[in-house]
């Protein structure tokens, strides 16, 4: 059972380039997020989903697209990396809305 | 706005002691309240959730307290082990599913 499966685990960027972390969970989850992670400022909200073709926008959505096709996968799009976007991003899932999320280990991402 | 604020001292403690660490807030009224360890380099983990009409909640070494009048929850860990030493984090949902995390305090036992 591998949980929620973040790749790449680390990345360096261009500024303007463009990428996509990718998350996947196996444990059938209809909720699941994305955070970043900055030092001094905690784990803040990206976007989120409740289930297969639903999506949100969190606390910090400028800069990020996502999708939600499946129910297993939840990838995060970077549509044009800039320096302020260089963070830690974590994937979470949870089978209820209040339930306790589980977290993939992170993609530790740099823009230069 | 929404604010979440942990010990933002680090705290060190002699193995075998109870750890304390404080979570309150302001401008919020969470249905549900988390905590969870993080270790560095990892993603954080899940510990424990209590609900705004309880109290307390305990979970082997853990103890958690939610008080909705002070906004204020408490995590003890009992009978401290140096495995304990981690950064954890209060995490603060209401029915909308949004969960806001404080930035956490980092705890240390020493043995």
């Amino acid at each position: 059972n591998a949980g929620v499966t973040q790749t790449p685990k680390f990345q360096v960027l261009k500024t303007g380039q463009s990428m996509t972390l990718q998350c996947a969970q196996d444990m059938n989850h209809e909720y699941m997020s994305w955070y970043r992670q900055d030092p001094g400022m905690g784990l803040r909200l990206i976007h989120y989903s409740v289930g297969a073709g639903i999506t949100d926008q969190g606390e910090v959505p400028n800069g990020y697209n996502v999708s939600r096709s499946t129910t297993e996968d939840f990838p995060l799009r970077l549509l044009s990396a800039a320096p302020s976007q260089t963070s830690v991003y974590f994937c979470a899932s949870s089978y209820s809305k209040q339930g306790g999320y589980t977290f993939g280990s992170g993609t530790r991402l740099t823009v230069v | 706005s929404q604010k979440i604020e942990q010990n933002s001292e680090a705290l060190n403690i002699q193995e075998g002691k109870t750890a304390t660490l404080t979570c309150n807030y302001t401008n919020y009224s969470p249905a549900y309240l988390q905590w969870y360890r993080q270790d560095p380099g990892r993603g954080p983990v899940f510990l424990l959730l209590i609900r705004e009409n309880e109290k307390e909640k305990r979970k082997e070494r853990l103890k958690v307290t939610f008080d909705t009048t002070l906004k204020q929850s408490l995590f003890h860990v009992t009978a401290s082990q140096p495995a304990d030493s981690a950064t954890y984090l209060c995490a603060l949902s209401s029915n909308d599913y949004k969960l806001s995390f404080g930035a956490g305090t980092t705890v240390t036992v020493r043995a």
